[in-house]
């Protein structure tokens, strides 16, 4: 398994704004993914960030909204830019690893807009 | 495109009895994965079912993987209040979709 940590762990931003999240693993990784988790619902996958390239977007997500870098095997960020209320939410990344890419989950960060 | 529906959404139960949540995909699968998230954490590999009506145990969790790899059920039997959580399964078919997740409570 992998150990992920994820900075900040929390915060509370105003409209308008951008924050930058961090995701860290302690082993390199190829597999690495950023989801959005609203309350009390599933997850929802925004991005694979891929080494070297540009990230791999899922339908209803822009880069322009959420960029993502990936500048090495073990760390990647992922920016949520212009931020309103409805971006309130749980950021999570996760990287595949094992034989059956397994996911392995950072402990999140709980964002609330303002 | 895939569509995983977990059902049911939210189950009660007392201490002692026993859980099953069911996922179901509209296309054929290459393999299962099943996930728990504890109440304010992130969630956990459980396991990962690849072969057609593959059946995996551990200790009171038994998973199961459909004839047509369609499917795939968790059971737990005679809960505790540490099973407390949502189970997520994640159908994996080119690419993962998270269902909509089974959330329990159990009452002491």
């Amino acid at each position: 398994s992998a150990v992920i940590s994820q900075k900040p762990s929390r915060d509370i931003c105003q409209r308008g704004t951008s924050l930058t999240i961090q995701c860290q693993v302690d082993s390199q990784v190829t597999m690495m993914f950023w989801y959005r988790q609203q309350p009390g619902q599933s997850l929802t996958l925004i991005a694979t960030a891929n080494q070297g390239s540009e990230a791999t977007y899922e339908s209803g997500f822009v880069i322009d909204k959420f960029p993502i870098s990936r500048p090495n095997l073990t760390f990647s960020t992922l920016t949520v830019s212009n931020m309103s209320p409805e971006d309130s939410s749980i950021y999570l990344c996760s990287v595949g690893a094992g034989t059956g890419f397994e996911q392995y989950f950072g402990p999140g960060t709980r964002l609330t807009v303002t | 495109g895939q569509q995983v529906m977990q059902i049911p959404q939210y189950q009660h139960v007392q201490e002692g009895e026993d859980f099953t949540t069911y996922c179901n995909s509209s296309t054929t699968l290459s393999n299962i994965q099943w996930y728990k998230q504890r109440p304010g954490g992130h969630p956990v590999f459980l396991i990962q079912l690849v072969k057609s009506g593959e059946v995996k145990k551990q200790k009171r969790l038994t998973f199961q993987f459909g004839e047509a790899k369609k499917n795939s059920s968790l059971h737990i039997t005679a809960t505790q209040t540490t099973d407390v959580g949502t189970y997520f399964c994640v159908a994996n078919a080119g690419k993962s979709t998270f269902g909509d997740g089974t959330t329990l409570t159990v009452k002491p």
